[in-house]
């Protein structure tokens, strides 16, 4: 069962910011936040990840409530190839564990 | 870095028959990878774990005689799935972790899928 909560479906204008939230009120001090994306028929594609710290790269924003129960990724200009279901996941350092998917958003960018 | 390559990308097959499909990474060394399963319009259901020269892990309910994993090498797994029937039908994607100083860390394949008719 997953352990992160996101909403089914959000959609953003093309050029816009889409800001997907997750809900993971249950972390633990040595779980990270991922951020993964799927596009149709496509195997998952890493995004971003964090701890604690707002992270940024050439792909996305993530943004960490101080109390680590939720989080928010952000694409600052979303484009039409961004429609895809992204999906928030917690991993926890250490060795390898599988990873538990819930449903992901299904974001869909609107020209 | 880090590619996860799956081979075939797509595959057709008759009800019956055996189909093969391989995992490789590419640029590390994977001691650990993992097969998912995922139906239309649904989220990936984990299969298995392997870790090279060790038995598969399997998830409840996933028949271990049915859906063969070999894990025989740090940049190769194979899943056979055998006596497919069109149920099997699905996309599989493997993933790879490995001895990177991020050894959590999950590297997925672009994924097989898989037709039984």
């Amino acid at each position: 069962d997953a352990k992160t909560t996101q909403p089914p479906s959000m959609d953003c204008a093309e050029g816009r910011a889409a800001n997907l939230p997750c809900n993971h009120s249950t972390i633990s001090g040595n779980e990270y936040v991922y951020w993964y994306r799927q596009i149709h028929s496509q195997g998952p594609q890493y995004i971003i990840h964090g701890l604690k710290n707002n992270e940024t790269n050439e792909m996305a924003s993530l943004i960490i409530t101080e109390d680590r129960k939720s989080s928010t990724l952000i694409l600052p200009h979303a484009t039409l190839r961004d429609t895809a279901v992204y999906y928030c996941i917690l991993i926890s350092s250490g060795s390898a564990r599988q990873l538990t998917f819930g449903s992901g958003t299904q974001l869909t960018v609107l020209p | 870095g880090a590619v996860v390559s799956q081979h075939p990308s797509w595959v057709i097959c008759k009800s019956g028959t055996s189909v093969k499909i391989e995992c490789r990474s590419l640029d590390f060394q994977a001691t650990t990878m993992f097969w998912y399963r995922q139906f239309p319009k649904q989220s990936l259901m984990l299969m298995a774990t392997s870790n090279e020269g060790s038995k598969a892990t399997y998830e409840q309910g996933v028949e271990k005689d049915k859906f063969l994993i070999n894990h025989a090498s740090l940049t190769l797994s194979t899943l056979t799935v055998t006596s497919a029937h069109p149920e099997d039908s699905s996309f599989y994607i493997c993933s790879a972790s490995g001895r990177e100083a991020v050894s959590y860390e999950q590297y997925f394949g672009p994924g097989t899928r898989l037709t039984v008719t």
